[in-house]
């Protein structure tokens, strides 16, 4: 089946550095993809599409100048995390819509756990 | 945003079926209902998804109500494996592709 591959599994980094995480479908193209992060115990929270080619949309309270979005290739999406604080450590993941009637499905990545010390 | 209504959490023995229902009484005609689930540290993993008819799978089934607004995820002998969280989702109605997730149902199976 598709696959979806992200990385780093996890990071840790120092509060004021910029953390870069890669979304990347395997086996198909994927011209958008999506990036979520969720907090321990609650659900998946929707940041941002991501479209190949041009600007990310954002939703409503996530900061775009924070959560730096690419999505240079139909393949590739990376999120950057700019001057992580603290309150940034979060489970970061992502997904690519694999689209077209009844074999539309989602593929998510395996998470990045970001700890900002 | 499409909205997905789940109870938070359920047991259930293991071996025993489960069933998990979902309200999405704001589907459109054409949403298909997605159901995926998490396990701990992991990214979501799909179960299985459908549109108007019951859908049969290795790993659930699902039965989706007639005027479709309200699905019930059907795991047929609950093993230990199977504890997670399950979310049913819908594509959101502004056409852009993106999906979004409620609180969704953790599972819970019991020895």
């Amino acid at each position: 089946g598709a696959v979806v591959s992200q990385h780093p599994s996890w990071v840790i980094c120092k509060s004021g550095t910029s953390v870069k995480i890669e979304c990347r479908s395997l086996d198909f193209q994927a011209t958008t993809m999506f990036w979520y992060r969720q907090f321990p115990k609650q659900s998946l929270m929707l940041m941002a599409t991501s479209n190949e080619g041009s600007k990310a949309t954002y939703e409503q309270g996530v900061e775009k100048d924070k959560f730096l979005i690419n999505h240079a290739s139909l393949t590739l999406s990376t999120l950057t995390v700019t001057s992580a604080h603290p309150e940034d450590s979060s489970f970061y993941i992502c997904s690519a819509n694999r689209q077209g009637g009844s074999n539309e499905k989602l593929f998510f990545g395996s998470g990045t756990q970001l700890s900002v010390l | 945003d499409a909205k997905t209504t789940q109870p938070n959490s359920m047991e259930s023995n293991e071996e025993e079926p489960v069933h998990l229902p979902c309200n999405h009484s704001t589907i459109s005609g054409t949403d298909y209902i997605h159901w995926y689930r998490q396990l701990p540290s992991q990214g979501p993993e799909y179960v299985i998804h459908g549109l108007t008819s019951n859908v049969n799978n290795r790993m659930a089934s699902l039965a989706i109500a007639e005027d479709r607004k309200s699905s019930t995820l059907i795991l047929h002998r609950a093993t230990l494996r199977d504890a997670a969280v399950y979310y049913c989702i819908l594509r959101d109605p502004s056409g852009t592709y993106k999906y979004i997730f409620g609180t969704g149902t953790r599972l819970k199976v019991l020895a």
